[in-house]
């Protein structure tokens, strides 16, 4: 079964400061990586997704993520913060095929505090 | 896309009583699933909610406690039965189309 690992449970940063949140997962066959929000009060939301492709995916409000596959990681990044990126984010990996199909699997989540 | 939504977005339940959680998406989907969020602990799958037969469960649930049930490619209901304090959490559902999406969660307190 796959599992996967966020290396902080709780960040705290500067606005305008670069964010990296490290996201590793087990998986031996062919995975779907997704990175998940959470803002205060609201429901997860999908901030973006890799599939197939281009290694370095692109999601909304400026985050990216680069996937690299020796390394099982899948990390989220983002150059200059904002308060409002206060929230608490989810890495989930979804294995191709079998009886794991569809599913997701979910990291412990980071807890991102950013100090105006 | 798809845009689900949960109802009741929260309850507060009695020891030993039961409550249903339904779950309705705007489109069709593919898969729904339920979750589970404990209290300061990321998300675990409940079971895959099939349609039209009964739920595929995860280790650890089962279906006496947790029956579910999906009647068409858009609707299904989540059932917490005999609840106890350790029941308190969030419950949520998903449908997936190209990927998936979630609901707004049930947040679920048992007295």
């Amino acid at each position: 079964a796959q599992s996967v690992s966020q290396h902080n449970h709780h960040v705290i940063l500067s606005e305008a400061a670069s964010l990296e949140l490290g996201c590793n997962y087990s998986y031996g066959g062919t995975v779907n990586l997704f990175w998940y929000v959470q803002y205060p009060g609201q429901h997860l939301q999908l901030l973006l997704k890799y599939f197939s492709g281009d290694p370095l995916v692109k999601g909304i409000k400026g985050f990216e993520a680069e996937f690299i596959k020796s390394k099982f990681s899948f990390n989220l990044r983002k150059p200059s913060v904002q308060w409002s990126d206060t929230a608490e984010y989810f890495c989930a990996v979804n294995a191709w095929g079998g009886t794991s199909y569809g599913k997701l699997t979910f990291g412990q989540g980071t807890i991102l505090t950013v100090h105006p | 896309s798809a845009v689900i939504s949960q109802k009741p977005s929260r309850d507060i339940c009695q020891r030993g009583t039961s409550l249903t959680i339904q779950c309705q998406v705007d489109s069709q989907v593919t898969m729904m699933f339920w979750y589970r969020q404990q209290p300061g602990q990321s998300l675990t799958l409940i079971a895959t909610a099939n349609q039209g037969s009964e739920a595929t469960y995860e280790s650890g649930f089962v279906i006496d406690k947790f029956p579910i049930s999906r009647p068409n490619l858009t609707f299904s209901t989540l059932t917490v039965s005999n609840m106890s304090p350790e029941d308190s959490s969030i419950y949520l559902c998903s449908g997936t189309t190209d990927t998936q999406y979630f609901g707004p969660g049930t947040r679920l307190t048992v007295l």
